[in-house]
């Protein structure tokens, strides 16, 4: 089983600032699958990054995913009240299709 | 629009027993991999079982492996999650999810979940 560790567990900062997510796999990931999900309060995830630097056509360019092997990064460029929320790594390159432990991007 | 609705959850007693469904709509269901992916309270996210689109190819996370059975009816468009012999940590909010394109495991389409206690 691959195991993805994030860090850090909990990020804050402001709105405008730059945040940088780290998310590391025991594992080389396969083909690179790995995507990033953000989650809000009451909401189910949404997937915004696929092949570890996709991005779905309807998210803010502002959020840009790189990385390979074991080693992916999310950039949030310039931060907007509307990112605060927890964001999970997920592999999907070989079973079981692990997920992180997710970290919360909160306001200071 | 795709929908995936779930439906089966309820209290359930430790070493019992309880089956989940999730109903699809919207998509070709026979086209599409299939997971579940639970959400224990204030947790994070753990990627249950997936299956592939004939039903021939079955996955498990080593915590459920043994234990819970996944499976599927393309004639119904309807995903199933048997829960065998559950335990307190199998409590959890449990969604259906596939991917847009439905050839990976990646989870762009989540159902709103349906809620597995297990408690005496």
């Amino acid at each position: 089983e691959i195991v993805l560790t994030q860090s850090p567990g909990t990020l804050s900062l402001s709105p405008g600032e730059r945040a940088t997510l780290s998310c590391r796999a025991s594992q080389s990931v396969r083909n690179n699958h790995l995507a990033w999900y953000q989650q809000k309060p009451g909401q189910t995830p949404r997937l915004f990054i696929f092949g570890a630097s996709n991005r779905a056509t309807d998210f803010p360019d502002r959020f840009s995913g790189s990385g390979s092997g074991t080693d992916f990064t999310l950039t949030i460029r310039r931060l907007e009240p509307e990112d605060f929320a927890v964001y999970y790594c997920q592999q999907y390159g070989s079973s079981p299709y692990t997920f992180g432990q997710g970290t919360k991007l909160e306001i200071k | 629009e795709v929908q995936l609705l779930e439906s089966g959850g309820d209290l359930v007693q430790p070493g019992g027993s309880l089956r989940l469904s999730c109903a699809a709509s919207g998509l070709t269901f026979s086209n599409h991999v299939m997971s579940w992916v639970r959400q224990s309270p204030g947790k994070g996210l753990e990627w249950v079982s997936g299956i592939s689109e004939t039903g021939g190819d079955t996955y498990y996370s080593d915590s459920v492996k043994g234990r819970f059975t996944i499976s599927r009816d393309n004639s119904k468009n309807t995903l199933y999650l048997q829960m065998n012999s559950p335990r307190a940590e199998d409590t959890a909010v449990y969604h259906c999810v596939t991917s847009n394109g439905g050839k990976v495991y990646a989870c762009d389409i989540w159902g709103q979940g349906t809620k597995v206690i297990v408690s005496s």
